[in-house]
C-alpha cells in the first residue's frame, strides 16, 4: 500500500528560529500534496496545496511568507515554518496523493518554546 | 468552497452498541467521502470510504451511506469494542487531487 513518510514525528524549538518538516511518498509518486495543521482537540485545516514543480496554494488566512512549502519531487514536500512563535505549535500533517487515492503522514508536532 | 458538518461532537457507547455519526456537505459537485479514525497524536488512518455512485458501502462493523439529494452521509459502526474508542472524522472532496475538507470531528467512547 502507499506510505508517506514524515519528519520528524516532534520537534521544539525556540521562538524566532525555523523548522523544516519533510513529507516523502516511499512508494508511490505524489502529485499533489496538502499541509494541514490541527490544534488541540480541532479538525484538520488545510494550509496548502502543492504540485510537484509549481508554487504552493495557500488558503486564505495562511502566510505563504512563513510557512514555506517545497514539492521540488515526485516524492519529496518539505514544509518549514520560518521565524516560529508560540502561536504556531500545532500538529502539521501532509497528505499525498497518487494512484492510491489520499494518503496521510503521522503527523509532526510543533512546539515553539 | 466545499464545508462540511459533523454530528454528534461527542458520542458515549456501551461495548457492543452501535454508533452512528452523520455528515453534510454543501458543494453538490463532491464526489468522494473518506471516513477517518485519529488516535492521539497519530495521523489521521482511512477506515472506509464511498463515491458518490454508490449509495451504501460496508465492510465487516463500520458501513457507510451516502444521500446525494440531501448531501448527506453517514459512518455506522455496529458491535462496538473499547479500542474504537478514538476521534472521528468525515471528509469531502469535489475531485480527484483536490484536497479533502474535513467535519470537526466526533470523540467516539467505547466503554466496557
Amino acid at each position: 500500500g502507499a506510505v508517506v513518510s514524515q519528519h520528524p514525528s516532534w520537534v521544539i524549538c525556540k521562538s524566532g528560529t525555523s523548522v523544516k518538516i519533510e513529507c516523502r511518498s516511499l512508494d508511490f509518486q505524489a502529485t499533489t500534496m496538502f499541509w494541514y495543521r490541527q490544534f488541540p482537540k480541532q479538525s484538520l485545516m488545510l494550509m496548502a496545496t502543492s504540485n510537484e514543480g509549481s508554487k504552493a496554494t495557500y488558503e486564505q488566512g495562511v502566510e505563504k511568507d512563513k510557512f514555506l512549502i517545497n514539492h521540488a519531487s515526485l516524492t519529496l514536500s518539505t514544509l518549514t515554518v520560518t521565524s516560529a512563535h508560540p502561536e504556531d505549535s500545532s500538529f502539521y500533517i501532509c497528505s499525498a496523493t497518487g494512484a492510491y487515492g489520499y494518503t496521510f503522514g503521522s503527523g509532526t508536532r510543533l512546539t515553539v518554546v | 468552497g466545499e464545508n462540511v458538518e459533523q454530528h454528534p461532537s461527542t458520542l458515549s457507547v456501551q461495548e457492543g452498541d452501535s454508533a452512528v455519526i452523520k455528515c453534510t456537505y454543501s458543494d453538490s459537485a463532491s464526489n468522494y467521502f473518506p471516513w477517518y479514525k485519529q488516535e492521539l497524536g497519530k495521523g489521521p488512518q482511512l477506515i472506509i470510504d464511498i463515491r458518490s455512485n454508490v449509495g451504501e458501502k460496508k465492510d465487516q462493523r463500520i458501513a457507510v451511506t451516502l444521500n446525494k439529494t440531501a448531501k448527506h452521509f453517514s459512518l455506522h459502526i455496529t458491535e462496538t469494542q473499547p479500542e474504537d474508542s478514538a476521534v472521528y472524522f468525515c471528509a469531502a472532496s469535489s475531485q480527484a487531487g483536490t484536497a479533502l475538507i474535513f467535519g470537526k470531528g466526533t470523540t467516539l467512547s467505547v466503554s466496557s
